[in-house]
């Protein structure tokens, strides 16, 4: 059982646009929310992440949108590059920051 | 290069044989993790140490399957006998003990 789910699965952009990524949850004891990139061949690298007493947190382009009562996350990609084309993950645990719910990826692809 | 490093990056075999897995932390971290990805999926859990001492394993990690942290240093993730469904990436990832979980590139494996 599946317990964060991630949507799109896959996007195109043109270089310049926002990707935006869903992601929603059941647990409610979750109490970290990560997002990892990944490139092809490489381990995933930690490219922000949100505790749940916060609503939004940006760094650099990259924003989170974390809504609670919903039990819903979005990562926002500004100002998109084609440097940024990549697979994105979702992620969520309680506690142990370590042992981590992983989504199941949204393949994002900046158009030049 | 400080990172997380795994040995072999890949490895074909055939059904039934063994396999073993290296992946050497970064040296101050003192969590070290295992997980599995598999083609258009997240990373799956498998099992983390605290120093060389296993805290959790996960249900996906059957008894074909064997990790060890001898001296809470490096550690090694072994598959006996094989079989065409452990045909995936298995990723080693360090933290300190409530921190960033840092990944290494991963080593693939393709049973025949």
């Amino acid at each position: 059982q599946q317990q964060v789910k991630q949507s799109p699965q896959s996007l195109i952009v043109q270089k310049g646009g926002i990707p935006i990524i869903n992601c929603a949850y059941e647990n409610t004891a979750f109490d970290y929310f990560p997002w990892y990139q990944q490139f092809p061949g490489k381990g995933p690298a930690l490219l922000i992440a949100i505790r749940p007493d916060v609503s939004e947190k940006k760094e650099g382009r990259f924003t989170i949108s974390f809504n609670k009562s919903a039990k819903q996350f979005s990562l926002h990609i500004m100002d998109s590059q084609p440097g940024d084309s990549a697979t994105y993950f979702c992620a969520a645990s309680k506690g142990s920051w370590g042992k981590l719910q992983f989504g199941a990826g949204t393949q994002v692809v900046v158009t030049p | 290069d400080t990172g997380v490093s795994q040995d072999p990056r890949h490895k074909i075999t055939k059904r039934g044989q063994n396999v073993t897995f290296r992946c050497d932390p970064i040296s101050e971290h003192n969590r070290l993790y295992w997980y599995r990805q598999t083609l258009g999926q997240g990373p799956e859990f498998l099992t983390y140490f605290q120093n060389e001492a296993q805290l959790e394993k996960s249900r996906l990690l059957s008894d074909r399957f064997s990790a060890e942290r001898p001296k809470g240093s490096f550690s090694t993730l072994e598959i006996q006998r094989t079989e065409q469904g452990d045909s995936a990436m298995y990723l080693c990832a360090s933290s300190l003990e409530l921190g960033e979980l840092f990944f290494g590139e991963g080593s693939r494996l393709t049973v025949l």
